[in-house]
């Protein structure tokens, strides 16, 4: 299986802070990792798909990237309502593992 | 409006079974891959099960393969997951998601839709 890993575990970050996230996969994964937040409580949200899509509705501040091994989704600009923890999930192939999150926190 | 409603969470003894189901509206249902993810409590998501948009392909997690069997009605627009021998390490929230793709590898537009999901708890 393919294994998922984000880094940090966990962030404190201030609104207007520029926050990056970044997820390694175990193997070649091609483009196929997505991110997802997640709010207490709450269903998963799909951020975006294919390293660098944005799903409709997410505002244009979020984004994602690669860098060949590694993959980032970035906020270019805090704001209160990102507190949140958020996943990668690589779907090159089944089992479709996510990354264990980062657990972002506003100061 | 899109919308995936999750049944069937109970407490249940270890070693019992359990089938849950999940009425989707809102779009075509027999044109999408469907999933159930889950969630333990306090811990991170666990992709649990896939299944092609006509019920023909299907892949498991190492940790659910050989006792759940994840099924769809394309008729009556439901989802299921038959769960097996359960233990106390299936308890958790049980998501029933749509994938944004009709192609079930690899999967090209991320898992678009979530229920709100339904609560497992094995306790003796």
């Amino acid at each position: 299986d393919i294994q998922m890993t984000q880094s940090p575990s966990s962030l404190s970050a201030s609104v207007g802070d520029r926050v990056t996230i970044t997820c390694r996969a175990s193997q070649r994964i091609s483009s196929y990792l997505n991110w997802y937040q997640q709010k207490p409580g709450k269903a998963p949200k799909l951020l975006i798909y294919v390293i660098s899509n944005l799903q409709s509705g997410v505002p244009s501040r979020f984004s994602g990237r690669t860098s060949g091994t590694d993959f980032t989704l970035t906020i270019s600009s805090l704001q209160p309502e990102d507190s949140a923890t958020y996943y990668c999930q690589q779907t090159y192939t089944p089992p479709y593992t996510f990354g264990q999150g980062t657990k972002l926190e506003i100061k | 409006q899109v919308q995936l409603v999750e049944s069937g969470g109970d407490v249940v003894q270890p070693g019992r079974s359990l089938r849950l189901s999940c009425e989707a509206s809102g779009f075509t249902f027999s044109n999408y891959v469907m999933h159930w993810v889950r969630q333990a409590p306090g811990k991170g998501l666990e992709w649990a099960a896939i299944i092609s948009y006509d019920g023909s392909d299907k892949y498991y997690a190492d940790s659910v393969r050989g006792r759940f069997t994840i099924s769809r009605d394309n008729l009556k627009n439901t989802l299921y997951l038959q769960m097996n021998s359960l233990t106390a390490e299936d308890t958790a929230v049980y998501y029933c998601v749509k994938d944004g793709n009709i192609v079930l590898v690899p999967g090209a537009r991320g898992m678009d839709v979530w229920g709100q999901g339904t609560t497992v708890t094995v306790s003796s």
